[in-house]
């Protein structure tokens, strides 16, 4: 089926660094998002992202947060700078969007760890 | 604002056991309910959407019924397999389809 692919897979940083996390979503999907999971707890929306702009986003998407998608490469979430809090694992999904489908497809996550 | 309670969040069987999964939903829209399975190093995928009240959806064996009456929705295997083992997901997307909003997750150990 369609592939979601993330890279890095793991990720550590000393904490005050930037760090960019990188998703490769389905070739033709329109509707972008992250989400965070931390260790034991339940998986959390980020944002979302659509026709180059961010649609929604969560209290958890804190002004040291970013995301983009230049010229239709990959779509990244950047942070800077990082805190501890930041460790999680950051997983990415993506779906066609309307007349197509709202089912989302994540990547396998990019586990962060903020030292 | 929109939550999702699932409380299992480990279940034990044996193999060929029947496996019930429940989940509680709240909002003010029109929901999408979905059943996600997370294997171990992977990201979840999507097991089952259900959409209509009452109606169910199956798959790999897995059955989901949703009950509007309730606000709930289940996941049900009549006879599980050690390779089921997994965490299972449900998940709530708004009405603009925008995020999904998850539940806790349920761990799934089955044992041989």
């Amino acid at each position: 089926g369609p592939k979601v692919l993330q890279i890095p897979s793991h990720q550590i940083i000393d904490m005050g660094q930037m760090v960019t996390l990188n998703c490769d979503p389905v070739s033709n999907h329109l509707y972008f998002y992250w989400y965070k999971q931390i260790l034991g707890q339940q998986m959390e929306f980020l944002v979302n992202f659509y026709n180059g702009k961010v649609m929604e986003k969560s209290k958890l998407f804190k002004d040291q947060f970013s995301v983009e998608r230049p010229d239709g490469s990959y779509f990244t979430l950047k942070i800077q700078p990082t805190a501890l809090e930041d460790s999680a694992v950051y997983f990415c999904a993506s779906s066609l969007g309307l007349g197509g489908g709202w089912e989302q497809y994540f990547g396998p996550g990019t586990r962060l760890t903020v030292l | 604002g929109d939550s999702v309670i699932q409380m299992q969040g480990q279940v034990t069987l044996s193999e060929n056991d029947f496996l019930f999964i429940n989940c509680t939903y709240s909002t003010t829209g029109y929901p999408t309910l979905f059943w996600y399975v997370q294997y171990s190093g992977e990201g979840p995928q999507l097991l089952l959407q259900v959409t209509t009240a009452n109606n169910k959806g199956s798959s790999r064996g897995f059955e989901a019924t949703y009950d509007k009456g309730t606000t709930s929705f289940h996941l049900q295997k009549t006879s599980v397999q050690e390779i089921d083992s997994a965490v299972y997901y449900c998940a709530m997307s708004d009405t603009g389809n925008y995020k999904y909003v998850f539940g806790a997750g349920t761990r799934l150990k089955v044992i041989a």
